[in-house]
């Protein structure tokens, strides 16, 4: 069964940080691109960042540049979200994906972490 | 990058056919062939339904079709079905290297 797991979701306060992990199987974990996503309560999808097969390259949205590092450790086939300075209008839905190709297109999705951002 | 613009709401009779669109710009949708959609039910992880415009993975049903012309792509449900009730998402690759989904669609059969 292909299936990212996202974990390391919570209730943090502002200005902190907080890292995210996603676990990996049923596909060849360090081959695959893979992506970020989340989304707010009763708000759209919203792209955070992608991370190449090997880690040598990574992207990021305007909206986390600076604050969040994506991050994989092949050899546990999982990646890793760290964020910083944490905002309100960062809590969501946190999802993993692996990518179909060409870090264009988030392929199989977890079910998701929640991140509370509040004081 | 500002989200892609999709219709907030769209419906169809069990049976009919429906479009919704998806509308960029030439730096994200009319510049790439990279535009996706995603099912998301209430609760649910969203689902790839289509990439690269008009291309289906395993698995999804062949009423799903997709299309582009210029910085506008369509995403067209054809026998709508109960099951096909759900919010609708485009996504595009962007000229930053970057990707960005669509304000969301919600489908509604009637």
């Amino acid at each position: 069964q292909v299936q990212p797991v996202e974990s390391g979701g919570g209730v943090v306060q502002p200005g902190r940080s907080l890292r995210l992990s996603c676990a990996a199987s049923g596909f060849p974990f360090s081959s695959y691109g893979m992506h970020w996503v989340r989304q707010a309560p009763d708000k759209g999808l919203e792209w955070v960042a992608v991370i190449s097969y090997d880690g040598s390259d990574k992207y990021y949205a305007d909206s986390v540049k600076g604050r969040f590092t994506i991050s994989r450790d092949n050899s546990k086939n999982t990646m890793f979200l760290q964020m910083n300075s944490l905002r309100a209008e960062d809590t969501a839905v946190y999802y993993c994906a692996n990518d179909h190709g060409d870090y264009a297109v988030p392929l199989i999705w977890g079910q998701g972490t929640m991140v509370t951002v509040s004081s | 990058q500002s989200a892609l613009t999709q219709p907030a709401s769209v419906s169809g009779s069990p049976g009919l056919s429906i479009t919704i669109s998806c509308t960029g710009t030439s730096s994200d949708v009319g510049g790439y062939n990279f535009v996706s959609w995603y099912q998301q039910h209430p609760g649910k992880a969203p689902k790839l339904m289509i990439f690269d415009v008009s291309s289906r993975p395993s698995g999804v049903s062949h009423r799903f079709s997709g299309s582009k012309s210029g910085n506008t792509a369509s995403l067209t449900i054809s026998g709508l079905l109960p099951e096909d009730e759900a919010e609708y998402y485009c996504s595009s690759y962007t000229s930053s290297s970057t990707l960005v989904f669509g304000t969301g669609t919600k489908v509604t059969v009637l």
